[in-house]
């Protein structure tokens, strides 16, 4: 059981540029989490999603913000026109049904250069 | 009021002391309670589930006082690898399950 798998673990990009980040949930868990971490601060949630399906994107910004969670693949966090602020790890989790406890990803660590 | 609040510390205490961390939450409907432990630059990974009766695992007791809307968490006999962030974590009700995660408090244990 390989666990929840984000990759990349570190990326680095230039402001302006695209930022997509991966995760895929445990096996038998079809919820997924996005959690952002900025440094010496907690974990703020920002997306969850089922299977084609966003159900809660309170904690999204409004803009350059987008996630998906398609039938086969990944889920995706694509972050647009990235800006120094948006420097952060990126934590991902998935249950098997909602309100379960999570099970984390290592995390991606972005850094907007 | 936040949904989840903890003392963010540090708590820093000697090696083999008792330490305690409380967490309060607002929302009495909340189901499902846990505590999470995050290593420095770590994910988050599941300590314990927090039950009505209270339940012990080892050297860590948690219990959930639902009158006063409060969770704890007790470590005894602490050891250097108990260093980390404890998460406090609280399944509130709205629509769906939502699990909230509170800022997290910070032990420090020192030899």
């Amino acid at each position: 059981n390989a666990g929840v798998m984000q990759n990349p673990r570190h990326l680095v990009r230039r402001r302006g540029q695209e930022a997509r980040l991966r995760c895929s949930p445990m096996k038998g868990h079809s919820h997924v989490y996005w959690y952002r971490q900025l440094p010496e601060e907690g974990l703020k949630f920002m997306v969850y999603l089922q299977k084609e399906n966003i159900i809660d994107e309170s904690g999204m910004p409004k803009e350059r913000f987008s996630a998906e969670f398609p039938k086969e693949g990944p889920s995706i966090l694509r972050i647009q026109q990235v800006v120094r602020g948006d420097s952060a790890a990126y934590f991902c989790a998935s249950s098997p049904s909602e309100g379960d406890g999570y099970t984390f990803g290592s995390g991606t660590r972005l850094t907007v250069v | 009021r936040k949904e989840v609040e903890q003392d963010p510390g540090p708590f820093n205490v000697p090696e083999g002391a008792t330490v305690a961390f409380n967490c309060t939450y607002s929302n009495s409907a909340s189901q499902s309670f846990f505590w999470y432990r995050q290593d420095c630059r770590k994910e988050p990974k599941l300590l314990m589930s927090v039950y009505s009766s209270g339940n012990e695992d080892g050297r860590f007791t948690a219990q959930l006082n639902r009158a006063s809307q409060y969770i704890s968490l007790l470590i005894r006999d602490s050891k250097l690898s108990d260093s980390a962030t404890y998460l406090c974590v609280v399944n509130t009700s709205g629509g769906y399950q939502k699990v909230t995660f509170g800022i997290g408090t910070k032990l420090q244990v020192i030899p």
